[in-house]
């Protein structure tokens, strides 16, 4: 079965500092990954999605994540951090059996301090 | 322009009713998807459909309903049954189901009162 653990429900960083979200994640096949954002009252946007190419990936917004294999892992980094990045960061991941269900995390809330 | 549209964004039902939560899209998606959103539990799936006139249920189908009747529209139904229903919904739709990009309504803020 597939799951996905968000390590921070918060995560508070200054601007311009790195931004990095912590994503572990189990699955029995190779997965896809994915990251979404969350504005308040908003619907989630799709910021990045590794499906199999190369390891580390690059989205908008200046976000990239790096899949691990021997960690199982997909951390979501930015190099520095702007005060419209304040969010909730959603990691997800879908197997490749051919199943339609893609398991959320749940959510780490990004605070950018001024 | 192609999206998802939710509506009404922020809907008050009384105990005891039953409720419709509309779900229209326009990218000529096959694969839709219903989520309801709690503080800190993420995303938990209500229904799913595949195809038209095609639908199944997800983690949480207790006290839901759906009806796939058109391509383009997916609404939900929050019934009485639904012991819990103060939640964020949201709507979702993929080209390749599970492999690509979700794209997401805006939401619907359903309260009880």
């Amino acid at each position: 079965a597939q799951s996905v653990t968000q390590l921070g429900s918060h995560v508070s960083v200054s601007e311009g500092a790195l931004v990095l979200l912590r994503c572990n994640y189990s699955s029995s096949v190779p997965p896809y990954l994915f990251w979404y954002v969350q504005y308040p009252n908003q619907g989630l946007q799709l910021l990045l999605k590794y499906t199999s190419a190369a390891t580390l990936v690059k989205g908008i917004n200046g976000f990239e994540a790096e899949f691990k294999k021997s960690e199982t892992s997909f951390h979501l980094t930015k190099p520095s951090a702007h005060m419209s990045d304040a969010a909730e960061y959603f990691c997800a991941v879908s197997d490749r059996s051919g199943g339609f269900k893609t398991i959320f995390g749940a959510g780490t809330r990004l605070f950018v301090k001024a | 322009d192609g999206g998802i549209t939710q509506s009404p964004k922020y809907l008050f039902r009384k105990e005891g009713q039953n409720v419709t939560l509309s779900c229209e899209q326009n990218l000529n998606h096959d694969a839709m998807y219903w989520y309801r959103q709690d503080p800190g539990q993420g995303l938990r799936l209500i229904y799913y459909s595949q195809i038209v006139n095609d639908f199944q249920k997800g983690d949480i189908a207790e006290g839901y309903s759906v009806s796939r009747e058109k391509k383009e529209s997916f609404p939900l139904t929050v019934t009485s049954a639904q012991k819990n229903p103060t939640a964020f919904y949201l709507c979702a739709s993929e080209e390749n189901p599970g492999r690509g990009e979700a794209f997401f309504g805006q939401g619907t803020r359903l309260t009880v009162v």
